[in-house]
């Protein structure tokens, strides 16, 4: 089946500081791949995406770069702010299939100042 | 535009009470989602509807229903509810596929808090 494995938190770091949150994955098919972030109180909000290997999605700072090789979508940030403290989600839709994601568990980040 | 909107924000039931989450989008989204968020387990897809007049059992359906009123909304209802249905639930939608291409983003209102005493 499908799966999407985060690396467990919280990830705590002072402002300023990279960020990376490891996101890998198995899949049957040939998947997109997804960051949504989740600040506290709220529902998840797509924070970028890839659609295929090598590609880059990227916002707010925030980048993933989609490695095939190495079935990895990790998200790198090169200063984060307080702001940025939420839980991340790594994901995955296969191409082709369903419209359903699979989910990561999430990972918490927590940015002091 | 609203996006995805939940209600209730927050609801307090006994074991074996009911009651109805609603949730309704005005992007004209063809497809919709419930979940259940539970700390250290992600989110748990319980149920979802590809297109307006079909639904289909998700990951933990069980203890659940829900019904595609129309297109804009889609609810879940707790018939018995039960502790262990304690959690933050949340819906979603997306447009499904248009035009032949599969529009994937998934857009999530803002949560129902429920607690089951």
């Amino acid at each position: 089946g499908n799966s999407v494995t985060q690396m467990e938190g919280p990830v705590t770091l002072s402002e300023e500081a990279f960020l990376t949150i490891n996101c890998t994955y198995t899949a049957t098919g040939y998947p997109s791949l997804f960051w949504y972030v989740q600040y506290p109180g709220e529902g998840l909000q797509l924070l970028l995406k890839a659609t295929k290997a090598d590609d880059k999605g990227s916002n707010k700072g925030f980048e993933a770069t989609y490695r095939k090789e190495t079935t990895s979508f990790h998200l790198e940030k090169g200063s984060v702010q307080v702001s940025d403290s939420a839980v991340y989600f790594c994901a995955l839709i296969l191409t082709g299939g369903s419209y359903i994601p699979t989910f990561g568990r999430g990972t918490s980040l927590i940015v002091h100042p | 535009n609203a996006g995805v909107t939940q209600t209730p924000k927050f609801q307090v039931l006994k074991t074996g009470q009911s009651m109805t989450l609603q949730c309704a989008q005005d992007m004209n989204h063809n497809s919709m989602y419930w979940y259940r968020q539970d700390p250290g387990m992600g989110l748990r897809l319980i149920y979802y509807s590809a297109s307006e007049g079909t639904t289909d059992k998700g990951e933990v359906p069980n203890g659940y229903n829900v019904s595609r009123l129309n297109k804009r909304e889609f609810s879940l209802r707790l018939e018995s509810a039960a502790p262990s249905q304690t959690s933050v639930y949340f819906c979603a939608s997306s447009e499904g596929k248009v035009a032949g291409l599969k529009q994937e983003t998934q857009y999530f209102g803002p949560g129902t808090r429920l607690l089951v005493l």
